[in-house]
């Protein structure tokens, strides 16, 4: 099974302040098509989680450019800059290269 | 708007079964792979099982292998899972989710005696 590993377990942060979040995979998630199947979720309090970034670096309709995705084949990283009160909650990431299909540990983002 | 609705969830005893339902609306259903995935209280999320668009593939974690069985009904928009044996480490909120953008509100699971 492919491991995704998430740093830091959780984060505080200073609202109008950035955050970063990192996920290591254990493989490579870029598949032959050319794709790398990384997915980025935000679970808030209380909510199911929901889609931020597909495909390591695209974002999701809806969601606002102040997040953003990046990476490498096994490295990746969620920035959110100028980070606001909505943006507490619980942060995956998340691979579709193959099954099974397999989710990071979570990181917690707080405000200070 | 895509809405995902569960149902069915509950508290049922050790080694007994349930039948959870997801009824799908606002969007072509029979286009669309589903899946369910569970999070237990307090902990991350895992996912259980995949159904491919037109029912002709499935996919199991292995922990629910030969236990929990999914299925859709393409003409009625709804995706099932059919859970046997159940054991208390099933016990979780269960989404229906289509991967991997949109998820239900999800249905508590409690297995317990």
């Amino acid at each position: 099974d492919i491991v995704l590993t998430q740093a830091p377990l959780s984060v505080s942060v200073t609202p109008g302040e950035s955050a970063s979040i990192s996920c290591r995979s254990s493989k490579s998630l870029l598949s032959s098509k050319g794709i790398t199947s990384l997915y980025w979720y935000l679970q808030k309090p209380g909510k199911s989680p929901q889609l931020l970034i597909y495909r390591m670096s695209n974002l999701a309709s809806g969601v606002p450019d102040r997040f953003s995705g990046s990476g490498s084949e096994t490295d990746f990283t969620l920035k959110i800059s100028k980070v606001e009160t909505e943006d507490v909650g619980v942060y995956y990431c998340a691979q579709f290269l193959e099954y099974p299909r397999t989710f990071g540990g979570g990181t917690k983002l707080e405000l200070k | 708007e895509v809405q995902l609705v569960e149902s069915g969830g509950g508290l049922v005893q050790p080694g007994r079964s349930l039948k959870l339902s997801c009824a799908a609306s606002g969007f072509t259903f029979s286009d669309y792979n589903m899946a369910w995935v569970r999070q237990a209280p307090k902990k991350g999320l895992e996912w259980v099982a995949t159904i491919i668009y037109d029912g002709s593939r499935t996919y199991y974690r292995d922990s629910v292998k030969g236990r929990f069985t999914i299925s859709r009904d393409n003409a009625k928009s709804t995706l099932y899972l059919q859970m046997d044996s159940l054991r208390s480490e099933d016990t979780a909120t269960y989404y229906c989710a289509t991967p991997p953008g949109d998820w239900g509100q999800g249905v508590m699971v409690t297995v317990s005696s």
